[in-house]
């Protein structure tokens, strides 16, 4: 199918790591995404990944990418209440004007 | 750098309304995207424009048009207002090259009754 598919809730405890997972369509796709989005406010780009790599790590973050099984992760170490919002996965894929395909959003709740 | 701004912020319509939201970008990007989020459903692709004088089709075109006249600008037209346009509206806009990546504007709420 056409859709990128990610849970759609995960909670945690702050000081824990969350891993959020998400499912791509297209094995084409040559960069995958990592954005954030806080309450009533826009995307922000948190990270991606070329998709001859593996992993990336950035700081708190590192992305694992599997591409036998179009499976892409975050996963964010020591987990905190700023963490609290909705994280969307993304493909490029290829053909004119760079178009991004998003999944549903997993909303992470970070509790004390 | 304002960056990727967009206006107005909120607005209520009443069905068979007409309004044009902004976007505007000061990061002199070739490319420009409007998007709507639902709840739900992710964020899907309106049109884009992949230069001035250009727009094209993206995934839910239908009841949206949009003009791109000026390279800094990008126009979401709603000619005639459905309750099913109801939805957070985001504007977009990205440089070919590098790793591709789209920078968001805060979005405009709109709601139709």
């Amino acid at each position: 199918g056409e859709d990128v598919e990610q849970s759609l809730f995960l909670s945690v405890r702050e000081g824990d790591s969350s891993v959020i997972n998400c499912t791509y369509t297209d094995s084409s796709s040559t960069y995958l995404y990592w954005y954030k989005q806080e309450p009533g406010a826009g995307l922000q780009l948190l990270t991606y990944i070329f998709s001859n790599m593996d992993m990336k790590q950035d700081q708190r973050l590192t992305v694992l990418l599997n591409k036998k099984d179009k499976h892409l992760s975050l996963r964010i170490a020591d987990t905190q209440t700023g963490d609290s919002a909705i994280y969307f996965c993304a493909e490029r894929k290829e053909g004119g004007g760079n178009k991004l395909t998003f999944g549903t959003g997993t909303q992470l709740k970070v509790e004390l | 750098n304002a960056g990727v701004t967009q206006t107005p912020k909120f607005r209520v319509l009443k069905t068979g309304q007409s309004m044009t939201l902004l976007c505007a970008q000061d990061m002199n990007h070739e490319y420009m995207y409007w998007y709507r989020q639902d709840p739900g459903m992710g964020l899907r692709l309106i049109h884009y424009s992949v230069g001035e004088g250009t727009t094209a089709k993206g995934e839910v075109p239908d009841g949206y048009n949009v003009s791109r006249l000026k390279k800094q600008n990008f126009l979401l037209g709603l000619e005639s207002a459905a309750p099913s346009q109801t939805s957070v509206y985001f504007c977009a806009s990205s440089f070919p090259g590098r790793a591709y990546e789209q920078y968001f504007g805060p979005g405009t709420r709109l709601t139709v009754t």
